[in-house]
């Protein structure tokens, strides 16, 4: 079992650039979650996927943000355009559907924006 | 989501038992509690949930009160490579499988 890739595991870019981070998520599971960590608010949940559909973004922070999810083994989330606040770490979870079954993370991608 | 209440920081010697406690006292019958941890610069790991009985892993056991209104992780020996923030979590059923995150204990495990 490979896990849930995250890609890239570092990302460095300048205030005003797109910015997009990679994920596949674990082979047959079929909900799909998009988290970040800062020091200022902890891990927070942005969006999750279910069969491919957005359920809930509400924790998008902004339009500028956006998630989507082609196919049951790769999601992109993208940030256009990106700014010194959005310097976090973005973590990707998968899950089975189920009420008890456990989500596996990523390693996450780290993002500096300058 | 249920709030956890949880200690800021605990230390533990290194081949002791840790128990880190949690305590959710609005837990509603159908909500289950998660354990999960965090290691430095890695995602956060799954370790063992529960609904009202105590369960154990390879990782852990966890003991929930007849109450529910506690639970408490226990690494029977730690280690070194145990320091780590550990979160607990109670999961709303109708809010999918999502996971809301506290603060968590940061578990300082010293030699």
């Amino acid at each position: 079992d490979a896990g849930v890739i995250q890609s890239p595991r570092h990302e460095v870019t300048e205030m005003g650039q797109e910015v997009t981070l990679r994920c596949k998520p674990i082979s047959g599971h079929n909900s799909l979650f998009w988290y970040r960590q800062t020091m200022m608010r902890g891990l927070e949940l942005l969006i999750y996927f279910n069969n491919n559909v957005p359920i809930d973004d509400s924790g998008m922070p902004e339009d500028r943000f956006s998630a989507k999810m082609p196919n049951a083994s790769f999601s992109t989330l993208k940030i256009q355009p990106s700014e010194p606040r959005d310097s976090a770490v973005y973590f990707c979870a998968s899950s089975l559907t189920g009420y008890d079954s456990p989500l596996h993370f990523g390693n996450g991608t780290r993002l500096t924006v300058t | 989501d249920a709030k956890t209440t949880q200690p800021p920081s605990m230390d533990c010697a290194e081949g002791r038992a840790a128990n880190l406690p949690c305590n959710h006292s609005t837990i509603s019958g159908n909500e289950y509690v998660y354990w999960y941890r965090q290691i430095h610069s890695q995602g956060p790991q799954y370790i063992i949930h529960g609904l009202k009985n105590n369960e154990t892993n390879e990782m852990a056991s966890l003991i929930i009160t007849e109450d529910r209104k506690s639970s408490t992780l226990i690494l029977p020996h730690a280690t070194l490579r145990d320091t780590a923030v550990y979160y607990c979590i109670v999961r709303v059923l109708d809010a999918g499988n999502m996971l809301t995150f506290g603060g968590g204990t940061r578990l300082m495990v010293k030699p």
